[in-house]
């Protein structure tokens, strides 16, 4: 299986911020990778498919980038609603692994 | 608007089989540009893709290799719905259990191009004696 890691593990910032998520794939996979961001109790919400495909309605404040092992996700000025965990998950291979998460809470 | 209702029972003694149901509106199962997944969530394990199912002309399904042995992902076509089932669960396999649909229209001809863009709400699952 394709082991899939997210840095950091906890990260605080404050609304209006810029931050950078960064995932990384045990091997490459191309730009097969999609985010996602959970709130508690909720399923989690695509953001970016193929690396940095923006979903419908997702705003243009989130942005991700990279090929092969080494992807990251942007957030500029961070909104309240943004506190929450991102997941990254690789769509290369079976199983389609997904990273532990990065969770953004308010500093 | 499509969406993705699940229903299936929360509670499982170990050894028992696990069936969960996932109902589709807005969208169906027999489409030629949708897959229907199952994902789970645990503390211990975290976010885990279990398996898929897809019409291309016929149907397929795809599985996590570590439980293949234990898991079926079958279509309803006369409920539009599709369906989870893992015999023999043990403790391990509480977590709580999503259906998900990947869309493949758009921006690309690639399949591996697309994640998965509508949930069901979650199933609370849990095994214990």
């Amino acid at each position: 299986d394709i082991q899939v890691t997210q840095s950091p593990t906890f990260l605080s910032a404050s609304v209006g911020d810029r931050v950078t998520l960064t995932c990384r794939a045990s091997q490459g996979i191309m730009t097969y990778l999609a985010w996602y961001r959970q709130k508690p109790g909720n399923a989690p919400q695509l953001l970016i498919s193929a690396t940095s495909i923006l979903q419908r309605g997702v705003p243009s404040r989130f942005s991700g980038s990279g090929s092969g092992t080494e992807f990251t996700l942007t957030i500029n000025n961070l909104e309240p609603e943004d506190f929450a965990t991102y997941y990254c998950q690789q769509l290369h291979s079976f199983p389609f692994t997904f990273g532990p998460g990065t969770t953004v809470d308010i500093k | 608007q499509v969406q993705l209702r699940q229903s299936g029972p929360g509670l499982l003694k170990p050894s028992q089989t696990l069936s969960l149901t996932c109902a589709i509106s807005g969208d169906s199962v027999s489409s030629d540009s949708a897959t229907w997944n199952w994902i789970r969530q645990s503390p211990s394990r975290g976010l885990e893709w279990l398996g898929r199912t897809y019409y291309r002309s016929e149907w397929h399904s795809d599985y996590a290799e570590s439980l293949r042995s234990r898991i079926t992902i079958s279509p309803d076509t006369s409920k539009n719905q599709f369906s989870l089932q893992m015999n023999s669960v043990t403790p391990d396999d509480t977590a709580v259990y999503f259906c998900a649909r990947v869309e493949e229209v758009g921006y690309s001809f690639d399949s591996n191009d697309y994640g998965l863009d509508v949930w069901g709400q979650g199933t609370t699952v849990t095994v214990s004696s």
